[in-house]
């Protein structure tokens, strides 16, 4: 199985800050076949039901404010939030669906 | 409008059994690979498992198999997982989720209890 580790847990910052979560794999999320990286994040704020944020590593959903941004690829993988507002106040989980699916441990971001 | 809704959650005594259900609507169901995902208490996200378009191929978390069963039925618009030999560690909240481009849409998730 793969494991997917999350840094920090938890962190909290001040609005107007960037905000940096790392996720790595116990093996590689990237294809060959295709050069994705099968990885995912949500955010879940408190009390709703997660929402995805970004799939293949990089690529943000519709909707989803340009200041979320993925990067990484391989085994080490960055949510990077720039510019936090009040409400990305959640925990944030990345996936990999890969090898059917693993989340993260969750990393808890709250706002000074 | 893409929902999804969860029914069946309660109260069970270890070693019992119950069948959440999941009904969907706002697109079309059978397109979709589903899946179980689920929630303990002030935990993390937990994937449950996975079931093929129509229904022919499911997978399992490790931690899972053999105790729970996902099912679909697609005329009803439907997914369903049926628990049984349930533990205390299976007391949670279980979300119905639909794969798209990941796990895109989410139901508002189901309470289960399992206490003696």
């Amino acid at each position: 199985d793969i494991v997917m580790t999350q840094s920090p847990s938890s962190l909290a910052v001040s609005a107007g800050e960037t905000v940096t979560i790392n996720c790595k794999s116990s093996q590689s999320l990237l294809y060959s076949g295709n050069q994705k990286n099968y990885l995912a994040w949500y955010q879940q704020k408190p009390g709703q039901s997660p929402k995805l944020l970004i799939y293949w590593a990089s690529t943000r959903q519709s909707g989803v404010p340009d200041r979320f941004i993925g990067s990484g690829s391989g085994t080490d993988f960055t949510l990077t939030i720039s510019s936090v507002q009040a409400e990305d106040l959640a925990i944030y989980y990345c996936q990999q669906y890969y090898d059917t699916l693993t989340f993260g441990s969750g990393t808890k971001l709250e706002i000074k | 409008e893409v929902k999804l809704v969860e029914s069946g959650g309660g109260l069970l005594k270890p070693g019992g059994s119950l069948k959440l259900s999941c009904v969907a609507s706002g697109f079309t169901f059978s397109n979709y690979w589903m899946h179980w995902v689920r929630q303990a208490p002030g935990k993390g996200l937990e994937w449950i498992g996975e079931i093929e378009y129509d229904g022919t191929e499911t997978n399992y978390a490790p931690s899972i198999k053999d105790r729970f069963t996902i099912s679909r039925d697609n005329a009803k618009n439907t997914l369903y997982l049926q628990m049984s030999s349930v533990r205390s560690e299976d007391t949670a909240t279980y979300f119905c989720t639909l794969w798209h481009q990941g796990l895109d849409y989410w139901g508002q998730g189901v309470m289960v209890t399992v206490s003696s």
